[in-house]
């Protein structure tokens, strides 16, 4: 079936390091990729985006690239803050019959000044 | 700008007892959906619609029921609460149908059950 994986949290880093947390899918068909950002007592927001194999969503300084080849979605940051500490989800949309949005666990990121 | 709006922010009910969530945009999006949070579990679909006067079960539709007379608004009804149903629950909204755009979600109502 249609699933998606991400790496268990929690992660912990040191403000100003790289952060990279890892997503893997399996779908039929082509799906839609996003990364949702949750703070502290708030709803999830959309972070980033992809639509098509090889397109790279952007955001905030957060970056992931959509690989076709190795089914994954993975997300970075080059320099961590304090305030992205929070939980990122991980998503795909496709269509099966409708389209239906599927939502990998969450990732809990720590980030320590 | 108020996107999508959810009340109660909290509840706490004892077993039986039933509720209404409410749930309000203003984006004129015609897709709506509810979703619980559980620890370690994502989240999961109860229900959806894709207009007013349309809905459909999601992954997890049992001990709910939902109605959609508006396009703004979409109130999640639980009919004899139990245990199992705490936890958190996101209301979200989409301009295309199964947030394919990606989804505006609100800020979640925590209920508890007792």
């Amino acid at each position: 079936g249609n699933s998606v994986t991400q790496m268990e949290g929690p992660v912990t880093l040191s403000e100003e390091a790289f952060l990279t947390i890892n997503c893997t899918y399996t779908a039929t068909g082509y799906p839609s990729l996003f990364w949702y950002v949750q703070y502290p007592g708030e709803g999830l927001q959309l972070l980033l985006k992809a639509t098509k194999a090889d397109d790279k969503g952007s955001n905030k300084g957060f970056e992931a690239t959509y690989r076709k080849e190795t089914t994954s979605f993975h997300l970075e940051k080059g320099s961590v803050q304090v305030s992205d500490s929070a939980v990122y989800f991980c998503a795909l949309s496709l269509n099966t019959g409708g389209f239906k949005t599927i939502f990998g666990a969450g990732t809990r990121l720590f980030v320590k000044a | 700008n108020a996107g999508v709006t959810q009340t109660p922010k909290f509840q706490v009910l004892k077993t039986g007892q039933s509720m209404t969530l409410q749930c309000a945009q203003d984006m004129n999006h015609e897709y709506m959906s509810w979703y619980r949070q559980d620890p370690g579990m994502g989240l999961r679909l109860i229900h959806y619609s894709v207009g007013a006067g349309i809905t459909d079960q999601g992954e997890v539709p049992n001990g709910y029921n939902v109605s959609r007379s508006t396009t703004e608004d979409f109130p999640l009804r639980l009919l004899s609460a139990a245990p199992s149903q705490t936890s958190v629950y996101f209301c979200a909204s989409s301009q295309t149908t199964g947030g394919a755009s990606g989804y505006t979600f609100g800020s979640g109502t925590r209920l508890t059950v007792v």
